[in-house]
């Protein structure tokens, strides 16, 4: 069974600063492993979506990387704003004919310090 | 594009009471799931349809829930009777399977059952 797991839980920072958020996952044979931002009250924004063949994707001021053999998925952000504040979450969909499923990780609650 | 709309917001009932979640998704997708999301368990994926056909309902919790997709642009999930602990966000998210299935959120109903 595939197990997503993202640390730090919460995380605290100045702004400005650039951060990299964590995410590993326990099975490498992915389909693709998307991030999401979630703000209180709110329903989930798609950030990148990395397909497996993949090693990085970038939008703005995030970038995502992707390593498939140790199992782990880091999304970078630079320059950070109190708009950033929020949880974001990784989501991986495993391989195969048929699969569909995304495994969610339980999320990293940011706080951007003005 | 409206992105995938859910209705109601918010709902509170008493318990035992029927409830009815909808969502729209996005036009052009064949691809429906329903999450719920609690601060223990995360989020948690309840039901599939493809091409509004139930594929893989194994996460709906017992009998009490029910969902259906007449057609391609609307969905429902029911659940009767609610009980407490039923209480939740539930979201909607859509994609398109044969594409690199990037799933799109809706904002969620915030369910309470008291």
């Amino acid at each position: 069974k595939q197990e997503v797991t993202q640390i730090p839980a919460a995380l605290s920072v100045p702004e400005g600063e650039n951060l990299v958020l964590n995410c590993s996952f326990t099975d490498s044979a992915i389909y693709n492993l998307q991030w999401f931002r979630q703000d209180p009250g709110k329903g989930l924004t798609s950030l990148l979506l990395i397909q497996s063949s993949q090693r990085e994707q970038t939008s703005g001021r995030l970038n995502a990387s992707l390593d498939k053999s140790s199992g782990r998925s880091t999304l970078y952000i630079a320059a950070s704003q109190p708009g950033d504040s929020a949880t974001y979450l990784c989501a991986v969909r495993l391989s195969g004919a048929g699969s569909y499923q995304l495994t969610f990780g339980k999320g990293t609650k940011l706080s951007v310090i003005p | 594009d409206a992105g995938v709309i859910q209705s109601p917001r918010h709902e509170v009932t008493e318990m035992g009471q029927e409830v009815t979640l909808r969502c729209k998704p996005i036009s052009g997708h064949n691809s429906l799931f329903w999450y719920r999301q609690t601060m223990m368990r995360g989020l948690e994926l309840l039901i599939y349809f493809n091409n509004n056909v139930p594929i893989d309902d194994s996460g709906m919790p017992e009998d009490r829930f029910s969902a259906k997709m007449p057609n391609a642009s609307f969905s429902t999930l029911k659940i009767q009777p609610s009980e407490p602990r039923d209480s939740a966000v539930y979201f909607c998210a859509s994609s398109f399977f044969n594409g690199p299935n990037e799933q799109f959120f809706g904002p969620g109903t915030r369910l309470t059952v008291l």
